[in-house]
């Protein structure tokens, strides 16, 4: 079945620290990644995605993840944390002909002064 | 910038009630989806539609559950009689086609209590 796992469901950093967030996923078939963000009390904002072409993708805020076909992984990075990016993070994929979007189970980030 | 708007933004039943949590779609999508999340827990699929069909849905949305385009704009999941195990965020979401690369643009959420 197809299923995504995020290691770590609370991940502390310091501020101005690396923010590594990991995901992999399970399926033979490579998916359309994403990685999305929820603030307290609103919904799910997308910060990036990958579909095909340059496998390192950038997007909002800082955040970048690079898929990586042969470890099934889609980390996400930020090079220096704010106290703004504290927040649950949610990896997700979805497949070419499927309708639905598979949810990791959320890493919640903490970013301490 | 569009965006899919959710209403209420809480709601509280009794247990046997009937809910309708509403969405509005962004405009120019096609595509209509609810999923939801149990609190502590990850975001499960529901349901999604297209062309006043349900195209695909989950083993949660079993036949308690429904959902509707009502007019052009709206888009509504009932739930015909409450557990207590609905308790949940519902999010709505939407995209303009059914595409794996595209995104699913989430609404706020209605966040559902059932007593």
């Amino acid at each position: 079945a197809q299923s995504v796992t995020q290691l770590g469901s609370h991940v502390s950093v310091s501020e101005g620290a690396l923010v590594l967030l990991r995901c992999n996923y399970s399926s033979s078939v490579p998916p359309y990644l994403f990685w999305y963000v929820q603030y307290p009390n609103q919904g799910l904002q997308l910060l990036l995605k990958y579909t095909t072409g340059a496998t390192l993708v950038k997007g909002i805020n800082g955040f970048e993840a690079e898929f990586k076909k042969s470890e099934t992984s889609f980390h996400l990075t930020k090079p220096s944390a704010h106290m703004s990016d504290a927040a649950e993070y949610f990896c997700a994929v979805r497949y070419t002909g499927g309708f639905k979007t598979i949810f990791g189970a959320g890493t919640r980030l903490f970013v301490k002064a | 910038e569009p965006e899919v708007t959710q209403t209420p933004s809480h709601q509280v039943t009794q247990m046997g009630q009937e809910v309708i949590l509403r969405c509005v779609p962004i405009s120019n999508h096609l595509y209509f989806y609810w999923y939801r999340q149990i609190l502590g827990q990850k975001v499960e699929f529901l349901v999604s539609f297209y062309n006043n069909e349900i195209s695909e849905k989950s083993e949660i949305f079993d036949d308690q559950f429904s959902v509707e385009r009502p007019d052009g704009s709206n888009f509504t999941l009932k739930i015909r009689s409450t557990k207590l195990e609905d308790s949940a965020m519902y999010f709505c979401a939407s995209s303009p086609t059914s595409g794996g690369a595209d995104e699913q643009f989430f609404g706020p959420g209605t966040r559902l209590t059932v007593l």
